[in-house]
């Protein structure tokens, strides 16, 4: 069975500190597919990066970078001086080839000014 | 390009009624997928459609239902209401089949009486 944990349910931080946000998920297959999306209060969930299983290269996107491992099962999600703006819920994500899309139950980040 | 399309936004409904509820995936995308978001558990998928055909299916009562036309838009279909169905439901779209990214609408806030 597929699962992914997001072990933390709320943080809270200062503006621009930085935080990273965890993710394990359990897979029985070899290939896999993981996401990070964002909800923010209005609702829509908003895709941010997608890492395919055979592709360990860790990304860096402006203030937002990605950590995956295959060896511990993680795809850790870091914000790198923290702005108010980026308050909201982020939910990490697995699929395989032919199967549904499995979500972490999520983590709120509230940054306060 | 337009997003993910839903409608209504919003729905009050009560006990024992059935609702449908509409969304038009970005223009080109086949795949359309459905998720139930509430409080309690989370985001759980409820089927998947690609070219009309149910794909997947998640573990959800019959009264839950869905199709999808050939223009991709989608529908789904809830009948006989319970209170426990009050919910943000995400409609969510994808180029083909799995494991595309899927992008998400703003969501069906649906709330039963």
């Amino acid at each position: 069975a597929q699962k992914v944990t997001q072990a933390q349910t709320e943080i809270s931080v200062v503006e621009k500190e930085d935080v990273t946000l965890d993710c394990v998920y359990e897979t029985r297959d070899t290939t896999y597919y993981l996401f990070w999306y964002k909800q923010p209060p209005s609702g829509e969930l908003v895709f941010l990066i997608r890492r395919n299983s055979f592709d360990e290269q860790n990304e860096i996107s402006g203030r937002y970078s990605w950590n995956f491992q295959k060896s511990t099962s993680s795809f850790n999600f870091t914000i790198t001086a923290s702005q108010v703006v980026d308050s909201a819920v982020y939910f990490c994500a697995l699929r395989s080839d032919t199967d549904k899309l499995i979500f972490g139950t999520g983590t709120r980040l509230q940054v306060f000014p | 390009k337009a997003g993910v399309t839903q409608t209504p936004r919003y729905l009050i409904k009560t006990r024992g009624q059935q609702v449908t509820l509409s969304c038009s995936p970005i223009s080109g995308h086949r795949s359309v997928s459905w998720y139930q978001q509430t409080p309690g558990q989370g985001l759980q998928f409820l089927f998947e459609y690609f070219s009309e055909t149910q794909r997947n299916k998640g573990n959800f009562p019959g009264r839950f239902s869905g199709r999808q036309f050939s223009n991709s838009r989608s529908e789904m279909n809830v009948s006989t209401l319970e209170l426990g169905d009050s919910a943000l439901y995400l409609c969510a779209s994808s180029p083909g089949r799995a494991p595309d990214t899927q992008y998400f609408g703003p969501g069906t806030r649906l709330t039963v009486l």
